[in-house]
Parts: C-alpha cells; sequence; structure tokens
C-alpha cells in the first residue's frame, strides 16, 4: 500500500532553534498534505493545508511565521518549527492524499519533538 | 465544525474477550465516518469507514455502524487479539471530504 515517510520520529532541542520536519509520499504522488498537531490526551488537531506549487493554509490559531511550510514537489512537504521553545513539545503528523484516489488520507508515522 | 469524542482509554482486555470502544461525533451535514489504528511505532492506517447513515464499515473482524439518530459510530470486535493491540482514533470528514477531525484516540491492551 501507499507509505508515507516522516523524518525525524524523534527530535530533542534547545529553546531557540528551528527544527525540519519531512514528510514524504514514496509511491504516490501528493497535491495536497495536511500537517497535524497531537497533545497529550487530546485529539490531533489540523494546523494547515499544504499545496504543492501554493502557499500553505493554515487553521485559525495557527501562527504562519512559527511554523513554516512548504510544498515544493509532488513527493515532499516540509514543516519547520521556527524558534522553538517548550510549549511547541508536542507529536506533529502530516497526511498525503493520493493524487489519483483523493479519497484516500496515508498518515506519516509522527514527530515527537521536544524543546528544553 | 465538527467535533469527535472517544471514550478515554487505556481499555485493557484478555485475548477472545468483546470490544467495544465508544465514538460520537457532531457535525453539519453528513460527514463521512472513519476508525484509525496506530499500531506501536506506526502510522496511522485507516481501520474501517461508512459513509452514510446505517452503513457499516467492517475490516479484520472489526466493525462500526453510522448510527445518525444517536450520533454514533462504535467500534466492536467479538474476540479481540494481542495482535489488536494499538491505539485507535474515530475520525469524522468535512463535507467536502478534505478535513477530518479526530477524537483523542484509546489505547486497547490486549493481555494474552
Amino acid at each position: 500500500g501507499a507509505v508515507v515517510s516522516q523524518h525525524p520520529s524523534r527530535v530533542i532541542c534547545k529553546s531557540g532553534t528551528s527544527v525540519k520536519i519531512e514528510c514524504r509520499s514514496l509511491d504516490f504522488q501528493a497535491t495536497t498534505m495536511f500537517w497535524y498537531r497531537q497533545f497529550p490526551k487530546q485529539s490531533l488537531m489540523l494546523m494547515a493545508t499544504s499545496n504543492e506549487g501554493s502557499k500553505a493554509t493554515y487553521e485559525q490559531g495557527v501562527e504562519k511565521d512559527k511554523f513554516l511550510i512548504n510544498h515544493a514537489s509532488l513527493t515532499l512537504s516540509t514543516l519547520t518549527v521556527t524558534s522553538a521553545h517548550p510549549e511547541d513539545s508536542s507529536f506533529y503528523i502530516c497526511s498525503a492524499r493520493d493524487v489519483k484516489s483523493p479519497e484516500k488520507l496515508f498518515f506519516g508515522s509522527g514527530t515527537q519533538l521536544s524543546v528544553l | 465544525g465538527n467535533s469527535v469524542t472517544q471514550m478515554e482509554g487505556p481499555v485493557t482486555l484478555s485475548e477472545e474477550a468483546f470490544l467495544t470502544i465508544n465514538c460520537t461525533y457532531t457535525a453539519t451535514g453528513y460527514p463521512s465516518l472513519f476508525w484509525y489504528v496506530q499500531y506501536p511505532g506506526e502510522g496511522l492506517q485507516l481501520l474501517l469507514k461508512a459513509t452514510k447513515a446505517d452503513d457499516k464499515g467492517s475490516n479484520k473482524g472489526f466493525e462500526a455502524t453510522y448510527r445518525k439518530e444517536t450520533t454514533s459510530f462504535h467500534l466492536e470486535k467479538g474476540s479481540v487479539q494481542v495482535s489488536d493491540s494499538a491505539v485507535y482514533f474515530c475520525a469524522s470528514s468535512n463535507n467536502a471530504g478534505n478535513m477530518l477531525t479526530f477524537g483523542g484516540g484509546t489505547r486497547l491492551m490486549v493481555k494474552p
């Protein structure tokens, strides 16, 4: 089946640094990718919708300058957490929509970010 | 907007026990409903789905019926196995089908 690779799976960084998370569709093309965030014991929250070749659409309350999203190709979207702080510590997960089967969403394995 | 509420875990069962994980939703219109499963160390996988009222989704022995009158989509399995141990997420989509709203997830632990 379709595979979405998300990297890294776990990252620990110091406060003030930036962290980049990659989401790749390995065997299909994805014009649309989604980025979610999950706080402990809470549901996944959609952060933004990433469309290939255009600017991402952010959900209300999500800081665009804080969470930079780039979707430069049909198989890669990146999320950069800029100047990370401890409150950014969370589980981030991406999903990708297969351009040939738009009703299907495939998820990455997630990234656990810990900011010290 | 849509919201999804599912029972908190962890749910601990013995092998071959009957499983129910409750899920209720609020939504405008007619959302599609999903159950996703996340096995340890892996990404979310679609387990089953239902797109309209009274539809029953089923896969790997799991079932869930779209109940519009009770706005529910409870997940059931008649006899769980140790390999079913995972986190289960209930989700609903918006009418356009391009956004998912997830419940908080329910961890299932099955003991031999």
